[in-house]
Order: C-alpha cells, then structure tokens, then sequence
C-alpha cells in the first residue's frame, strides 16, 4: 500500500519570498512516480512537476523544484519567488507500477493550502 | 485542444436517490480515472479504465456505486442510493497512456451534495 503525508496544513508566505511544501512518502515498491499538483478554489487539478524513482536529478520546471531526498523518503516542492497567483491548495501525489504493467492511479496525500500574502 | 469535460458541474439530491455523471476524456485518451475528493481531503482513486476495461477498482464501494466506458471513450459513474457520506466532488481524469510518467488530466468535477 502506498501512503503520502503532508504534515502543514496550511502556510502564509510573503510574496516574492520561497516556500517548501513538505511531503514524505511510503510503498514497497522499487519504481514509483511522485507528483505535485495545484487545486485553486476554482476546483480544477493543475499538474506541476513529476519526479521518478530512477531520476538522479531532481526535476525543475520553471519556479518549481522537487527536493527529492529517496533515502528519507521525502519528495517537498519548491516554489521560488512566490506570486499571489500560488494561493491555493497543493498536493502530494505517487504512483507504483502495477503487476501486470502500467501504472496505478494516483494516491493523494490531504495537502497544504498555501496563501501568500502581499 | 480541448480539456476533460464533466457534468454536471454541481448536483443536490436527497439521500437514497440515485445519480449518475458524466465524462468525456480527451480525444485519444485511452486510460480514464474517477477520483472522490471529501471536503478538506484529497482526491481517492475510485476506479480507473484502459479503453473499455476496468484495470483497478478496489476502492470502489460496489455495493452502491457503478461505472462504465462504453467504447472507450466517454464514462459514467453511477451511486444508487446515495448516502450522506457520499458528498463529495467527484473527479474524472484521462491520460495518453497508463505508464508512470505520463500526467493525469483532470476535469473541472462534480460537486454532489446529498441531504
């Protein structure tokens, strides 16, 4: 079974400053996909950034970096230079590989809901 | 290129009703998700498609919910008779293929509320 906590419910950052989101993970799995995504108040899932088991490098995209540490099992995000535009909810998501191929849906963990403040 | 398209968008109906919604992935999307996200929790992973097959409903309470994708292509899920517990936002996501990398995209959901 797989697991994702997020321990920060919620967080106020000033704008312009960085945040880390905090995320541990557990599975037994060898190969698996650590996900972040942004839930804006308006509903709608926005994918973020993607980090594989196998992947040396952590994974960047724009403004945001995924600090992936496997030994601890940690996957937090980055997000530099903050905007008010990141006000929203952000989850930690993974994936495992299934038996038979292919990969599993994705298991959430409850999130943090960042507000930045001006 | 066109999103996930959901409806309907939002839904009250009493408990021991029953309700069905709607999803139509994006074109060429062959794997197909639902997910329900309780208030202040995140999205679970309802049951998910590849085509016309069911790969993984294990967390699906079959007691009272159904789904289907007929041709592949668009999906149905269905709770008869709803429960109190069950209000939720209910989640569709499609993906190109059903490997690691490939991101899930998500519909705007349907917000059911049972009273």
């Amino acid at each position: 079974a797989q697991k994702i906590t997020q321990t920060q419910p919620g967080m106020f950052v000033q704008e312009k400053e960085a945040v880390t989101l905090d995320c541990t993970y557990d599975t037994s799995d060898q190969s698996y996909g650590l996900f972040w995504y942004k839930q804006p108040s308006s509903g709608e899932m926005i994918f973020l950034i993607y980090q594989g088991s196998y992947d040396e490098q952590n994974a960047t995209e724009g403004r945001y970096s995924l600090n992936f540490q496997k030994a601890r099992k940690s996957a937090n995000l980055v997000i530099s230079a903050s905007q008010l535009g990141d006000s929203a909810m952000y989850f930690c998501a993974m994936r495992g590989v299934k038996s038979g191929g292919g990969a599993d849906g994705l298991t959430f963990g409850k999130g943090t809901h960042l507000i930045i403040q001006p | 290129e066109a999103g996930v398209a959901q409806s309907p968008r939002y839904k009250i109906i009493e408990k021991r009703q029953s309700v069905a919604f709607w999803c139509n992935p994006i074109s060429g999307h062959a794997t197909l998700y639902w997910y329900q996200q309780i208030l202040g929790q995140g999205p679970k992973l309802l049951i998910q498609f590849q085509n016309n097959g069911v790969v993984d409903d294990s967390q699906l309470p079959k007691d009272r919910f159904s789904a289907e994708r007929l041709k592949g292509v668009d999906s149905t899920l269905k709770i008869q008779p709803a429960k109190l517990e069950d209000s939720a936002v209910y989640l569709c996501a499609s993906s190109d293929r059903p490997f690691m990398a490939y991101e899930q995209y998500f519909g705007p959901g349907t917000r059911l509320t049972v009273t």
